[in-house]
């Protein structure tokens, strides 16, 4: 079974601060995705990544896809209230199924 | 383009009823895929449905049941409920996985929060 775990758990911080948040697999995936998911809502995507080793920046948002595609990580420059939510990584498997992440629940104060 | 529609948004039911849940897709998109989010197991796989057919199913008790039409809208349906059953039920629609990209992206909706009292 793959599973995928990520880390933190749970995620403490101040407007401003930096984080990373890490997605680990000891399986290969072909693409890892990362949503938000925000209270009363369901996740949102935010970037795919598909290439080992890949970096995208999404404004404030830098994801990493690791070179032997088993992981992957998202760090956020200087942290603000409305990142605050659940983000979820996500892998594909026997090709149309989708298994997600343990969750990081990311709270940021003002 | 509508988004994923769940209702209702919000359910209470007591212990040995049964409850139906709907979704309806993107249009266009012809895969529906339902999840349970618990805060203990996160979000878990229960089937996925397209063109009418179960294609996919997780590792859920036989109570748990779903269903789609030709309009490709679903509906999911729990008989017997438990306490354990209180969760928020996710549908997310998808255009289907696409190979050259390699990936399978869900588009979901805001989720149907079920207590079971």
């Amino acid at each position: 079974t793959q599973l995928l775990e990520q880390s933190p758990q749970f995620l403490s911080i101040q407007e401003g601060e930096n984080l990373t948040v890490y997605c680990n697999s000891s399986s290969v995936f072909s693409s890892l995705q990362w949503y938000r998911q925000e209270p009363g809502e369901g996740p949102v995507l935010l970037v795919t990544v598909v290439t080992g080793g890949e970096v995208k920046k999404l404004k404030r948002l830098t994801f990493q896809f690791g070179d032997a595609r088993k992981d992957s990580s998202l760090h956020i420059t200087a942290a603000q209230t409305g990142d605050t939510g659940l983000y979820l990584c996500a892998g594909p498997y026997d090709t149309d199924k989708l298994i997600f992440g343990t969750g990081t629940r990311l709270q940021v104060f003002p | 383009k509508a988004g994923v529609t769940q209702t209702p948004r919000y359910l209470i039911k007591t212990r040995g009823q049964q409850v139906t849940l709907s979704c309806s897709p993107i249009s266009g998109h012809r895969s529906v895929s339902w999840y349970q989010q618990t805060p203990g197991q996160g979000l878990q796989f229960l089937f996925e449905y397209f063109s009418e057919t179960q294609r996919n199913k997780g590792n859920f008790p036989g109570r748990f049941s779903g269903r789609q039409f030709s309009n490709s809208r679903s509906e999911m349906n729990v008989s017997t409920l438990e306490l354990g059953d209180s969760a928020l039920y996710l549908c997310a629609s998808s255009p289907g996985y696409d190979v050259r990209l390699a990936k399978n992206i869900q588009y979901f909706g805001a989720g149907t929060r079920l207590s079971v009292l």
